[in-house]
């Protein structure tokens, strides 16, 4: 199993720009997860789903879009990038609730300039 | 609001030493957490995790103890090695156990 990809690894966006940052799991998780980590900061949730069709909010989803069309792909949409969304982002799965362990992947860096 | 912090930023030790790192949550409702290591250029692995029901749980070479009269959650790394430098953060599953919360972390540094 490959686990959780995520892909570009690394993206340079200018302000107002929009791009897609592509996670998918191979392990049948019901549940995905998207995080973003400010530098020196824990991470903090921006939308999850816990099933195909379903996502919700999480502690900051202003300025992101996600969609859940299928178990394994979850994909991260910017619309307008503002240099606030300058982070890294990672993707996560998890089987069931989040009182499982979440597998995490390797992230994705992102500047806006 | 909840919110859970870690007491130390960063911890150095000594190889072969014992470290302990330590994190605060202020959600009484919390009924499950994660400890997580990231080492650099990763994502956060998975250590180990505790229910609300127990108050001590045991994996090879880490214990996490939870004590949930003050709401403090610690993890003990026995016999620390080089490979255990890393990030180390708790997780807290809060009131619907959808929204981790997690804590700024804690950088274990192990000296030779």
């Amino acid at each position: 199993n490959a686990g959780v990809t995520q892909t570009p690894k690394f993206r340079i966006l200018k302000i107002g720009q929009s791009m897609t940052l592509q996670c998918a799991q191979d392990m049948n998780h019901n549940y995905m997860y998207w995080y973003r980590q400010d530098p020196g900061m824990g991470l903090k949730l921006i939308y999850y789903s816990v099933g195909a069709g379903i996502t919700d909010k999480g502690e900051v989803p202003n300025g992101y879009n996600v969609s859940r069309s299928t178990t394994e792909d979850f994909p991260l949409r910017l619309e307008l990038a503002a240099p606030s969304q300058t982070s890294v982002y990672f993707c996560a799965s998890s089987y069931s609730s989040g009182r499982n362990e979440q597998f995490f992947g390797p992230g994705t860096r992102l500047t806006v300039l | 609001g909840e919110s859970v912090g870690l007491h130390l930023p960063t911890l150095s030790v000594q190889e072969g030493d014992n470290s302990i790192i330590n994190c605060a949550y202020s959600n009484s409702a919390s009924d499950y957490f994660i400890w997580y290591k990231q080492e650099s250029g990763k994502g956060p692995q998975f250590i180990i995790d505790i229910r609300s029901n127990m108050d001590k749980r045991q994996g090879q070479r880490v214990t996490v103890l939870l004590n949930k009269t003050v709401k403090h959650l610690s993890l003990q790394i026995a016999a620390t090695q080089p490979g255990d430098s890393a990030v180390y953060f708790c997780a807290d599953s809060g009131n619907y156990g959808q929204n981790f919360v997690f804590g700024p972390g804690t950088r274990l540094s192990v000296l030779p």
